[in-house]
């Protein structure tokens, strides 16, 4: 399954919000995470189940969709909050896929 | 707290064979499905291979299946990936990485690089 984000790269002001696109090659219910990863860092798993926020990970952060069209909302950017983000489905494996990622830089 | 150490990267020539280590801790080993997942800014994340909790199945990339073999020690609480065969492609940085659920991911460690050149 190949998972597509978009966009590559998404400026937005500190304050603002951020909407972050990923799309699934075929259906994969809500079997998708979103991870944040900052630099020098490994991943940073926020969401599970397309929807479930991850052990204290603040509630601006939300995902949603299911079948094939995905999105992690960020609501009043905060400045750790930029960084990269990546989807990963794991509805159908092996394997398990990441999406190439979404950079989010400070406008 | 949950930890895991990867180690065993170096700089090695096209076709060598590497061992890498990761060293777990803060969770019962023998509970998790385990996993390597590697980075670089060539392929971005991939996933490399499984060990289940069963104590049993293993599955692999399509990229590294027959090359890598992953396998577990539970009294030493460590994960190792034996990488056979290496080309540049597999230049990466490797992560060992615990399920939290089924096949996603909530502890990673900070990574051992492998750099594959001649």
């Amino acid at each position: 399954i190949v998972m597509t984000q978009s966009p590559a790269t998404l400026s937005v002001s500190p304050g603002d919000r951020a909407t972050l696109s990923c799309r699934a090659s075929q259906s994969i219910t809500n079997n998708l995470a979103w991870y944040q990863q900052k630099p020098g860092q490994p991943p940073r798993l926020l969401i599970y189940g397309a929807s479930t926020r991850a052990t204290g990970i603040p509630p601006r952060f939300s995902g949603s969709g299911s079948g094939t069209e995905f999105t992690l909302t960020i609501s009043s950017l905060q400045s750790e909050d930029f960084a990269v983000y990546y989807c990963q489905q794991y509805d159908r494996w092996p394997p398990i896929t990441f999406g190439q990622g979404t950079r989010l830089g400070i406008k | 707290e949950v930890q895991l150490v990867e180690s065993g990267g170096v700089v090695i020539q096209p076709g060598g064979s590497l061992r890498l280590s990761c060293e777990v801790s803060g969770f019962r080993f023998r509970d998790f499905t385990v996993h390597w997942v590697r980075q670089s800014p060539a392929r971005g994340l991939e996933w490399v291979s499984l060990f289940s909790r069963n104590g049993r199945d293993t599955f692999y990339a399509d990229s590294v299946r027959g090359r890598f073999t992953i396998s577990r020690d539970i009294s030493r609480n460590s994960l190792y990936l034996q990488m056979n065969s290496l080309t540049t492609e597999d230049t990466a940085l490797y992560y060992c990485t615990k399920e939290l659920g089924t096949m996603f991911f909530d502890s990673w460690g900070q990574g051992t690089q492998v750099i594959v050149s001649s």
